[in-house]
């Protein structure tokens, strides 16, 4: 079946801009969480969203927003860009939260921005 | 706050040789997942151990969880080039409606 798919998988933006990335979980899956990874502080948990609920949100600035759709595919967005966003952005679907399933990531959109 | 400590952080090993990578967590957590990670990769799963004793396997490597110690361990036996890779544990807290902490990695170098 297929994995976790994420758009777009490579982008360069320029500081100031905004950027939306987008996230269709594995079939069947309704919760859906994103991380950002960068070399110094490793993975950062953004969001998790849970039948279009945000169940949580991490210790990240308001110029980070996501939502999720009623087919379960999430987007995340990130305003007025700064240099200190370039990073690994991963997106990870279960069939439910907590509920001890596999947690699958999808390949992440490597954005950078300069 | 659940906060999830890993070590070593870096780790090379001669091929044929045993080692376990060790995974501290804060507070009470019921589930446990180890990923891989290679380089300019995206994270997959390894294992997932939901309760106290629990220890899963798969090829050369071992998990298991010790929830009274706050403890995972990742056994490597008998490394392989192949396992070269950054090996991640990640826990969620037992209390309250909280996200997967990650630890830092364990960057694996499996030389000849």
């Amino acid at each position: 079946k297929a994995g976790v798919t994420q758009t777009p998988r490579y982008l360069i933006k320029t500081r100031g801009q905004q950027v939306t990335l987008s996230c269709s979980p594995i079939s069947g899956h309704r919760s859906v969480s994103w991380y950002q990874q960068t070399p110094g502080q490793g993975l950062q948990f953004l969001f998790e969203y849970f039948s279009e609920t945000q169940r949580n949100k991490g210790n990240f600035p308001g110029r980070f927003s996501g939502r999720q759709f009623s087919n379960s595919r999430s987007e995340m967005n990130v305003s007025t860009l700064e240099l200190g966003d370039s990073a690994l952005y991963l997106c990870a679907s279960s069939l439910e939260p907590r509920a001890g399933n596999t947690i699958y990531f999808g390949e992440g959109s490597w954005l950078t921005v300069v | 706050e659940l906060k999830v400590e890993q070590n070593p952080l870096f780790l090379s090993m001669q091929e044929g040789k045993n080692y376990t990578i060790y995974c501290n967590y804060s507070t009470t957590s019921d589930r446990l997942y180890w990923y891989r990670q290679d380089p300019g990769k995206s994270l997959e799963s390894l294992f997932v151990l939901l309760s106290n004793g629990a220890v899963k396997q798969e090829g050369r490597l071992m998990a298991s969880l010790d929830t009274k110690a706050r403890l995972s361990t990742l056994h490597i036996t008998a490394a392989v080039h192949d396992l070269s890779a950054t090996y991640f544990c990640a826990a969620h807290s037992t209390s309250g409606n909280t996200p997967l902490v990650f630890g830092k990695g364990t960057r694996l170098s499996v030389i000849a």
